[in-house]
């Protein structure tokens, strides 16, 4: 597609249940990033994926979350037993392996309500 | 351990004056600074970049100063329009296993009043 999909656009779950957000990036780029945004904070990096390396998941908060890249297209992330803490928008962004400052192309996220 | 900092959370400007945005960074290792605009319900946007080995960068209405020597840039808008009313967050980066990795500082809400 044209750009970064992300489903759904908005999650409301109860706590303890476990919820899956999904990432579409743009057609060939080799490199996905989750980031969350909580209320009045900034964008919190989670995990990246780049090509076949092995994943970064140094941002993840607990094991209670997780992502995977299938064939390096589509993620999802993962995550178990819901907090309120973990309500947040989560955002996906893909960008080409350039290094050359163009940044990120984001999706327009998922707002995700424990409740 | 914040490694970019916007230490305003918000700003608020008259139509057609200048707008200036801050951002400081504690890590001499990134190598490119981008400011990126986000407008409610929906993702960030980039707008501008700058190299580490460069002091400026124009774009239309849009400049990104860098000082590396205090570690801080700031984003000019001139003139402001009430459609640069969003929250704009500064990022630095690192190239880290072949790819682009972003820390984001916490935003600033740019407010345009007409």
């Amino acid at each position: 597609g044209a750009g970064v999909s992300q489903s759904p656009s908005n999650k409301v779950t109860e706590k303890g249940k476990d919820v899956e957000l999904r990432c579409d990036p743009i057609s060939g780029h080799t490199a996905l990033y989750w980031y969350r945004q909580s209320l009045g904070q900034g964008l919190e990096f989670l995990i990246y994926f780049q090509g076949n390396s092995a994943p970064d998941k140094s941002g993840l908060p607990s094991d209670r979350f997780s992502a995977e890249r299938t064939g390096g297209s589509v993620s999802t992330l993962t995550i178990q037993r819901t907090q309120q803490e973990d309500s947040a928008v989560y955002l996906c962004a893909s960008s080409l392996v350039t290094g050359t400052g163009g940044g990120y192309t984001f999706g327009s996220g998922t707002r995700l309500t424990v409740v | 351990d914040q490694q970019v900092k916007q230490n305003s959370p918000s700003l608020s400007v008259q139509e057609g004056r200048i707008s200036i945005l801050n951002c400081d960074y504690t890590n001499s290792m990134f190598d490119y600074f981008l400011w990126y605009k986000k407008y409610p319900a929906e993702g960030p946007t980039f707008l501008i970049s700058i190299s580490s080995i460069k002091d400026k960068n124009e774009d239309g209405r849009f400049t990104v100063f860098l000082n590396k020597s205090a570690k801080h840039l700031s984003l000019h808008i001139v003139p402001s329009q009430p459609g640069d009313s969003a929250v704009y967050f500064c990022a630095a980066s690192s190239l880290i296993q072949g790819a682009q990795k972003l820390v984001f500082g916490q935003g600033t809400r740019l407010t345009i009043n007409p």
